[in-house]
């Protein structure tokens, strides 16, 4: 079974401070894994997906993600936080197995509030 | 934008009657889901179809069904809708369903009184 875990329900930033939003996940084997931002009243949006074709990710809206195997880990990135970031973010892995295929499985989510 | 459609927006039902959402895709894709978001739990698997009339149970699919009788439209039922089937509903849709993201809709606020 695949599962993630969002270390943090909610971070809080300064303007122009560093993100961080850490997620680790639970697979058997190599996975699939997204981040994705939900803007208030909003569906999801894809800010980056990492496919086994290189480590580091880089995504929309200047965000970025490291895989690290060995820390089972695909923690989210910026180096400089904008008010506009301010949302919620989902990490969330792919299942690889038959019929189950495509099948995300969600952390809870962390809230990034950014101060002026 | 992907084009995803679900109907209706916001909705206010009485316990126990039925409730059917509708999601609608223009992209042809093959794979459909169907989300609730819930605070503090992400957002957890209805059901999800893998082509048309071909279905499956995600982790929370009790009191809830579906049907996929066209590739473009995946319909979720609340058979006897209850106060903890109030939520945010979610579709979404996925081309190849491994590497390919999910696109979502822009979601269903549905309350139970």
């Amino acid at each position: 079974a695949q599962s993630v875990t969002q270390l943090g329900s909610h971070v809080s930033v300064s303007e122009g401070a560093l993100v961080l939003l850490r997620c680790n996940y639970s697979s058997s084997v190599p996975p699939y894994l997204f981040w994705y931002v939900q803007y208030p009243n909003q569906g999801l949006q894809l800010l980056l997906k990492y496919t086994s074709a290189a480590t580091l990710v880089k995504g929309i809206n200047g965000f970025e993600a490291e895989f690290k195997k060995s820390e089972t880990s695909f923690h989210l990135t910026k180096p400089s936080a904008h008010m506009s970031d301010a949302a919620e973010y989902f990490c969330a892995v792919s299942s690889d197995r038959g019929s189950t295929l495509g099948r995300l499985y969600f952390g809870r989510g962390t809230q990034l509030t950014v101060w002026p | 934008d992907a084009g995803i459609t679900q109907s209706p927006r916001h909705k206010v039902t009485e316990t126990g009657t039925p409730v059917t959402l509708r999601c609608h895709q223009t992209e042809n894709h093959r794979y459909m889901y169907w989300y609730r978001q819930d605070p503090g739990h992400g957002l957890r698997l209805i059901h999800y179809s893998y082509g048309v009339k071909d279905t499956d149970k995600g982790e929370v699919s009790d009191g809830y069904s579906v049907s996929r009788s066209k590739t473009e439209d995946f319909l979720l039922t609340l058979e006897s809708a209850t106060s903890s089937q109030t939520s945010v509903y979610f579709c979404a849709i996925s081309d190849s369903g491994k590497t390919t993201e999910a696109f979502f809709g822009q979601g269903t606020r549905l309350t139970v009184v």
